[in-house]
């Protein structure tokens, strides 16, 4: 069974720096979302893309935050300038067509130190 | 707009005794709920969706959710549990634009 991937599954940066989270989602996905969990609370959403563009963005997605999708398989999260809030567990998650169903990978461990 | 609120942060239960994890939403229309599982380390694996075709409705591994638009519940039950189920159930009710919002959660201990 098809399953969404994401690396590395711990990251650890020191604050200011970049990072870039990848995901392979699904390959009949269209629908694509990242989401994050701050320790002890609840999945949050960042930001949703399709077709190529960010449909919509929760105001924690500032402009620190960017997305892409490369090579039409991979689907990135960057964070610009890394701050010790940023600390979390970040998920990718794919939807089919038309179904708002979401699959989601197994999460990247960001620590900023 | 859409939330759901979780009721019980942690449930423990005896293997072999029934599962009840309690779920309200607030939403507009009539919405899309899930329950999504998340073990130790893993992702989010999704348990069941509720669509509008039936108020009952069964996933994976023995559970299920009925969903009471009166009550504005949608609760997740299994009628044994099994050790395997120990792991954190999420809530969560789609909006239109298909963004998720979550529940926080709640953590299930199974005893032996």
């Amino acid at each position: 069974e098809p399953e969404v991937t994401q690396t590395p599954s711990h990251q650890v940066t020191q604050m200011g720096q970049e990072v870039i989270l990848r995901c392979v989602p699904i390959s009949n996905h269209l629908y694509f979302y990242w989401y994050r969990q701050i320790l002890g609370q609840k999945v949050e959403f960042l930001v949703s893309f399709y077709n190529n563009e960010i449909s919509e963005k929760s105001e924690i997605f500032d402009d620190q935050f960017s997305v892409e999708r490369p090579d039409g398989s991979n689907f990135t999260l960057k964070i610009r300038s890394t701050k010790l809030e940023d600390s979390a567990m970040y998920f990718c998650a794919g939807g089919p067509p038309f179904s708002d169903t979401q699959y989601f990978g197994p999460g990247t461990r960001l620590t900023v130190l | 707009a859409q939330s759901v609120t979780q009721l019980d942060s942690h449930v423990s239960v005896s293997e072999g005794t029934p599962v009840l994890l309690r779920c309200n939403y607030s939403s507009s229309y009539s919405p899309s709920l899930f329950w999504y599982v998340q073990h130790p380390n893993k992702g989010l694996q999704l348990l069941l969706k509720y669509t509008s075709a039936a108020t009952l409705v069964k996933g994976i591994n023995g559970f299920e959710a009925e969903f009471k638009k009166s009550e504005t519940s949608f609760h997740l039950t299994k009628p044994s549990a099994h050790m395997s189920d120990a792991a954190e159930y999420f809530c969560v009710v789609s909006d239109r634009a298909y963004k998720y919002i979550f529940g926080t959660g709640t953590r299930l201990k199974v005893l032996a």
